[in-house]
């Protein structure tokens, strides 16, 4: 079974610019998280998706960042425009859903803005 | 708003000596706790759980943990370390119900030392 895929990998853009992130879940998975990961801190929530539904999106900075779940399958997380304060590693989980199931993470793209 | 509380941001230990990590999370009518390692440039990847049950959890590689609805912890060990458990370890708490996030503290780094 493939695991959660997130690409690109890495990602080095300038400030101002525009930069769009994609995470694939695990199939039938319904839960889909977003995290922000810094430099040897633990992972923050960003947003989690029930199927296609933002059910929690309050640590979500607005005023940059957007995300969607098309169909309640693949996700894109997106930051208009970059600042150098956005430098971290996002990374994506999935989760069958219900209240008690683990997540599953990707391997996260880190993002370096200059 | 729930909250995890990792009180050791470094544990540097030598091999073959045990070794425990320290997690205590808000308090909550019901909550399951993880344990996740993260090894340089990967994914977080689960160690083990709690969702309810015996108390003593044991996980993968060795590793098992205490869950003492008391004191609010959830302590991880390890009887004998090994070079390759060098890794960060993060803490995580979903509340029970189904608008629970999942939340994490904020690592706890294990050095083990030959």
């Amino acid at each position: 079974e493939a695991g959660v895929v997130q690409s690109p990998r890495y990602k080095i853009i300038e400030k101002k610019q525009p930069v769009a992130f994609w995470c694939n879940p695990i199939s039938g998975h319904n839960t889909l998280y977003w995290y922000l990961q810094n430099l040897g801190q633990g992972p923050e929530l960003l947003i989690r998706y029930e199927n296609e539904e933002a059910v929690d999106d309050s640590q979500l900075p607005k005023d940059r960042f957007s995300a969607e779940r098309l169909k309640g399958v693949d996700s894109t997380l997106k930051i208009q425009p970059a600042e150098l304060g956005d430098s971290a590693v996002y990374l994506c989980a999935s989760s069958p859903g219900g209240i008690n199931t683990e997540a599953f993470f990707g391997q996260g793209t880190r993002l370096t803005v200059v | 708003a729930q909250s995890v509380t990792q009180l050791d941001s470094q544990v540097p230990v030598f091999e073959e000596a045990p070794v425990e990590l320290r997690c205590n999370y808000s308090s909550s009518v019901s909550v399951y706790l993880f344990w996740y390692v993260q090894y340089p440039n990967q994914g977080l990847q689960l160690l083990l759980k709690y969702l309810s049950g015996s108390t003593l959890v044991k996980g993968i590689n060795g590793f098992e943990a205490e869950f003492n609805k008391s004191q609010t912890s959830f302590h991880l060990r390890k009887p004998s370390v090994h070079i390759s458990d060098t890794a960060e370890y993060f803490c995580a708490v979903k509340n029970g119900g189904s608008q629970g996030n999942l939340i994490f503290g904020k690592g706890t780094k294990l050095s083990v030392k030959p």
